[in-house]
């Protein structure tokens, strides 16, 4: 149990385009999402906590307005990156808990983006 | 500001090889602390720790939370080379909820 499913797992797209990513809870209801990014060979850096329902937290530095998270239904959290340019490229991973606070959270496999 | 701090950074062991991992923290009303397994994609869960001294122990790999020195360690015996990994501890802190500040990871290598 406690799978979580991203799609897509790699997308390339050009400079200015927008991008959406899904994070799916598969056998379980997610209350809280979070995203993350890593840079290679860094650590993941948390972007933004979503509540099922409510508006998005985001994190010190991160834009709201260039990726808008929307936390649709118990399993589902979408990213979108507006606007990507090539300094977006990354490793997007989001985490999935039933209960948000201390509850164990699960990561999905991540997304890879490149913007040309 | 909440700080995770992970040492080594990398190192490279032996096959059969016993691996100590160390994860020091600061934070804000310390909730938990957990570990990470991070291979190819996205890390997998290994443990939870909220009580000082009490070893949590999952085949060969074991952790154990000091509170008093604000740290943990994370050991593998008998290391394989499925268990090249990174491996990542994070903090969960009380004001947080469920926000996790993650260290930068030690990537361990095991070679055969």
């Amino acid at each position: 149990g406690a799978v979580v499913s991203q799609h897509p797992s790699r997308v390339i797209c050009k400079s200015g385009t927008s991008v959406k990513i899904e994070c799916r809870s598969l056998d379980f209801q997610a209350t809280t999402m979070f995203w993350y990014r890593q840079f290679p060979k860094q650590s993941l850096m948390l972007m933004a906590t979503s509540n099922e329902g409510s508006k998005a937290t985001y994190e010190q530095g991160v834009e709201k307005d260039k990726f808008l998270i929307n936390h649709a239904s118990l399993t589902l959290s979408t990213l979108t990156v507006t606007s990507a340019h090539p300094e977006d490229s990354s490793f997007y991973i989001c985490s999935a808990s039933r209960a948000g606070g201390t509850d164990t959270q699960y990561f999905g496999p991540g997304t890879r983006l490149t913007v040309l | 500001e909440d700080k995770v701090v992970q040492s080594p950074l990398s190192l490279v062991v032996h096959e059969g090889d016993t691996v100590t991992l160390n994860c020091s923290y600061e934070v804000t009303n310390f909730r938990s602390l957990l570990w990470y397994k991070q291979e190819k994609k996205a890390p997998t869960f290994l443990f939870m720790l909220t009580s000082s001294g009490i070893e949590k122990k999952s085949g060969r790999l074991s952790s154990i939370l000091d509170k008093k020195e604000l740290s943990s360690i994370l050991n593998i015996t008998a290391t394989q080379t499925g268990d090249s990994a990174i491996y990542l501890c994070a903090v969960d802190g009380a004001d947080s909820w469920g926000k996790l500040q993650f260290g930068a990871g030690t990537q361990v290598v095991v070679t055969p």
